[in-house]
């Protein structure tokens, strides 16, 4: 089992829906989770920081935590196209260090 | 302006040659990352370094080497032991007073000649 689990996609939603990416991890002691936006061929931009188990909302992004469940997700309201990328789940799992372990990204496609 | 540089921005590798892939943050953020990502995949961790003059192996550290000198600078080398170099390389530093959030640099993207 991959310490961190992205459905590599593509994911496509018509301008407008909402965009519902996820993300599973492994190590149940996890407490820092991220979302980072990857355009093609550039680095890794922070989305979405999460800590603490439900909601928390930045302008058109969401992101859900359940620790219980192992889950991490991020909604992407009114998409744009824009908003095309790949979204990358990053968790800081227990171990020290700090160090953050990547999901494999989504790709996500929003189409006019 | 603060931030994270890399440079270059796109560098050639003979066969044999050892390379080095500059890595500078102006943010007095203490901890800094390698990590490499190949086409389609994830970001993995080749080296990180948490304070000056100390640095720990990641997952994939064979075939790299890396030096902290100054808090500033975490430059990686790629060396000739490092049989498929070909990857975009992402350097990064951590602000531990933001809850750990880490920051990228734009990547130095590696090619084999």
């Amino acid at each position: 089992q991959k310490e961190v689990e992205q459905n590599s996609g593509p994911l496509s939603v018509p301008e407008g829906a909402i965009a519902s990416l996820n993300c599973t991890y492994s190590d149940r002691g996890s407490q820092s989770f991220f979302w980072y936006r990857q355009y093609s061929g550039k680095s890794p931009e922070l989305i979405m920081s999460i800590y603490s188990n439900g909601d928390k909302e930045d302008g058109r992004f969401t992101a859900q935590l359940n620790k219980a469940s192992q889950y991490v997700s991020l909604l992407i309201r009114d998409s744009q196209p824009s908003d095309s990328a790949t979204y990358l789940c990053a968790v800081i799992l227990t171990g020290g260090g700090n160090k953050l372990t990547f999901g494999t990204g989504t790709q996500l496609k929003v189409e006019l | 302006d603060g931030g994270i540089t890399q440079s270059p921005k796109y560098l050639f590798r003979k066969e044999g040659q050892n390379v080095t892939l500059s890595c500078e943050q102006n943010l007095n953020h203490d901890a800094m990352y390698w990590y490499r990502q190949d086409p389609g995949q994830g970001l993995r961790l080749i080296y990180y370094s948490q304070i000056v003059n100390d640095f720990q192996k990641g997952d994939i550290a064979e075939g790299y080497s890396v030096s902290r000198e100054k808090k500033e600078s975490f430059p990686l080398t790629v060396t000739s032991a490092q049989k498929n170099p070909t990857a975009f390389y992402l350097c990064a530093s951590r602000d531990s007073l933001a809850k750990n959030i880490q920051y990228f640099g734009a990547g130095t993207r590696l090619s084999v000649l």
